[in-house]
């Protein structure tokens, strides 16, 4: 069936370090990746996407990574802020509308 | 920057009682998806909506979930029987076209069953 996995589930970095959170899809129908950020008690909010015709996007300090082979994707977050801290989720889009969430990975960013 | 609006924030009830949570969509968008997150869990797909029809729709919208589009402007997703499980965030999105273009959230109403 379909599903996506995410890791690591926390992930804890000093500010102005990388983070990378990873994902795997099990449908090589998939064809739409995007990543959501969702702080307490807040909205899932949109930070980037990529579609399967790319294998890498960028915007600002994160970019995405997309390995259509071996069905992964990972989000990169470079010189990270104490803002940056949140929940992030994957997410994955197949023929149809739904989108298939990861199951989170919490990001605290340390000053 | 235009937001999908949802009421009411909270919404407490007692189980067995029926539920309306509403959302308003950004106004050009044409296709509306309601989701739901259990505390502490990932975000779950129940349904998607159309020209006025379910897309598609999860194992967990059975037949006490419904959802309409009673005008220009809200859709609606309707519990009629809640049960303590039912106790979740309810998330509406909605994006401008289907396929693979970006689905925007509202801020949620967190449902209590008691």
């Amino acid at each position: 069936g379909e599903n996506v996995e995410q890791h690591p589930s926390t992930l804890s970095v000093q500010e102005g370090d990388s983070a990378v959170i990873k994902c795997t899809y099990s449908d090589s129908a998939s064809n739409y990746f995007p990543w959501y950020k969702q702080e307490l008690g807040k909205r899932p909010q949109l930070i980037i996407d990529i579609r399967s015709n790319v294998g890498e996007k960028k915007d600002q300090r994160i970019a995405v990574t997309l390995n259509k082979t071996a069905k992964h994707f990972s989000l990169h977050i470079t010189e990270t802020q104490p803002e940056d801290s949140a929940v992030y989720f994957c997410a994955a889009r197949i023929d149809t509308d739904k989108l298939i969430f990861g199951t989170g990975t919490r990001l605290q960013v340390f000053p | 920057e235009p937001e999908v609006t949802q009421t009411p924030s909270h919404q407490v009830t007692q189980m067995g009682q029926e539920v309306i949570l509403r959302c308003v969509p950004i106004s050009n968008h044409l296709y509306f998806y309601w989701y739901r997150q259990i505390l502490g869990q990932k975000v779950e797909f129940l349904v998607s909506f159309y020209n006025n029809e379910i897309s598609e729709k999860s194992e967990i919208f059975d037949d006490q979930f419904s959802v309409e589009r009673p005008d220009g402007s809200n859709f609606t997703l309707k519990i009629r029987s809640t049960k303590l499980e039912d106790s979740a965030m309810y998330f509406c999105a909605s994006s401008e076209l289907g396929g693979g273009q970006p689905q925007h959230f509202g801020d949620g109403t967190r449902l209590s069953i008691l």
